[in-house]
């Protein structure tokens, strides 16, 4: 079946640093890929998305590219804020079926002024 | 503004009790979606539903029910069956299937055992 794997967190970083978040998935077919943000007591935002491969899905300065050949996601941002804490969470949503969408575990980042 | 409204935010339940979570959105959203998330993990899918008076069993349905009755609505009710219902519940919704289309989230409910 369809799946996530993302990077384990904590993730600690002080502010402007460079983020990635690392993201793989396994897959049928041509699934749609997602990125989310959770704030603390909160639901989940969409923060950006791609739909086929070499996309690059972008938003807030984050950025993440559709990488068919390597199976992955990666979410990026140049220069990290405070309020930019939050957990990040891929996922994938199948263009079949039922609209099933798989998340990863989620990446808890805190970033330190 | 459009969006997804959950209630209570917090919520209370004695051992052997039922309790039933509200969900609504003003999206006109034919898909809805329970999810259930425990710390450090990712969503799990408890139910979701296409059309209204339809929907289907998840990933972790045991112990959940569900109804929609109306396109609006899709109330998830957390049963006594269920052995751990401590978890914090989200619900979603989206266009109908088929797209790849992304999922819009409430701001959840948190549901304790007393």
């Amino acid at each position: 079946g369809n799946s996530v794997t993302q990077m384990e967190g904590p993730v600690t970083l002080s502010e402007e640093a460079f983020l990635t978040i690392n993201c793989t998935y396994t897959a049928t077919g041509y699934p749609s890929l997602f990125w989310y943000v959770q704030y603390p007591g909160e639901g989940l935002q969409l923060l950006l998305k791609a739909t086929k491969a070499d996309d690059k899905g972008s938003n807030k300065g984050f950025e993440a590219t559709y990488r068919k050949e390597t199976t992955s996601f990666h979410l990026e941002k140049g220069s990290v804020q405070v309020s930019d804490s939050a957990v990040y969470f891929c996922a994938l949503s199948d263009r079949q079926g039922n609209n099933d969408m798989r998340f990863g575990a989620g990446t808890r980042l805190t970033v330190k002024p | 503004d459009g969006g997804i409204t959950q209630s209570p935010k917090y919520l209370f339940r004695k051992e052997g009790q039922n309790v039933t979570l509200s969900c609504e959105q003003n999206l006109n959203h034919d898909a809805m979606y329970w999810y259930r998330q425990d710390p450090g993990q990712g969503l799990r899918l408890i139910y979701y539903s296409q059309i209204v008076n339809d929907f289907q069993k998840g990933d972790i349905a045991e112990g959940y029910s569900v109804s929609r009755e109306k396109k609006e609505s899709f109330p998830l009710t957390v049963t006594s069956a269920q052995k751990n219902p401590t978890a914090f519940y989200l619900c979603a919704s989206s266009i109908p299937s088929g797209a790849g289309q992304p999922q819009h989230f409430g701001d959840g409910t948190r549901l304790s055992i007393l």
